[in-house]
């Protein structure tokens, strides 16, 4: 497709499940990245790969949390053991080049821990 | 945690009204970027800014990156009801790594009243 495709749009997970959400960024885009979006705020930065490299995880709240992308195309993040604060919708973005280049955002993974 | 404060924190508008808001920060930035989001969507790229003191105009929105590279405005001009949204600035912090990860504002959110 032309734009990024994240699935599902909607995961519930009781807690305590472990969870993957997929990513797939646009055609040759280079740099690829997760953000969390809590109910009600901006997104907040969790992790950026450059082709398969991840460069940044800086933002993954704990080691529970775990991103790859193995083949530099699709992205995979993976929480285990969820709990209810990891509630929130998880969006990926790519872009074309490294800085500079604008972010194209998927719709997201609504991500709901009961 | 977030570093870019941004206001208002909700717009309630009529159809052909200007509106402006804006983002304030203590860190200086080498990009400012405005997304606006709808509900269910992530958010899509509006204007992008690479210069301290650039202008640079959309349609009927306009956006400048301030002069200290700590701030950023957006105007839009002769409101429609499909302005309706949430609109986050989001900026790259000097120093990042130019490697284009983002810092997103809480967000405003338009609501415009036919």
């Amino acid at each position: 497709g032309a734009g990024v495709s994240q699935s599902p749009r909607y995961k519930v997970a009781k807690r305590g499940q472990d969870v993957a959400l997929r990513c797939d960024p646009i055609s040759g885009h280079v740099s690829l990245f997760w953000y969390q979006q809590a109910l009600g705020q901006g997104p907040e930065f969790l992790t950026y790969f450059q082709n398969e490299a991840q460069l940044d995880k800086s933002g993954l709240p704990s080691d529970r949390f775990f991103a790859e992308r193995p083949e530099g195309s699709v992205s995979t993040l993976k929480i285990q053991r969820t709990q209810q604060e990891d509630s929130a919708v998880y969006l990926c973005a790519s872009s074309f080049g490294q800085g500079g280049s604008p972010l194209h955002f998927g719709n997201g993974t609504r991500l709901t821990v009961t | 945690g977030q570093q870019l404060n941004q206001s208002p924190q909700s717009m309630f508008i009529q159809e052909g009204e200007d509106v402006s808001m804006n983002c304030t920060s203590s860190s200086i930035f080498n990009t400012w970027l405005w997304y606006k989001q709808e509900p269910g969507e992530g958010p899509v790229l509006l204007i992008a800014l690479y210069k301290a003191g650039e202008l640079t105009s959309n349609g009927r929105l306009t956006a400048q990156f301030g002069i200290t590279r700590k701030d950023s405005f957006l105007n839009i001009s002769a409101s429609i009801p499909s302005d309706v949204g949430i609109y986050f600035c989001a900026g790259q912090l000097r120093g990042s790594g130019n490697t284009g990860k983002l810092i997103f504002g809480q967000g405003t959110t338009l609501q415009v009243k036919p």
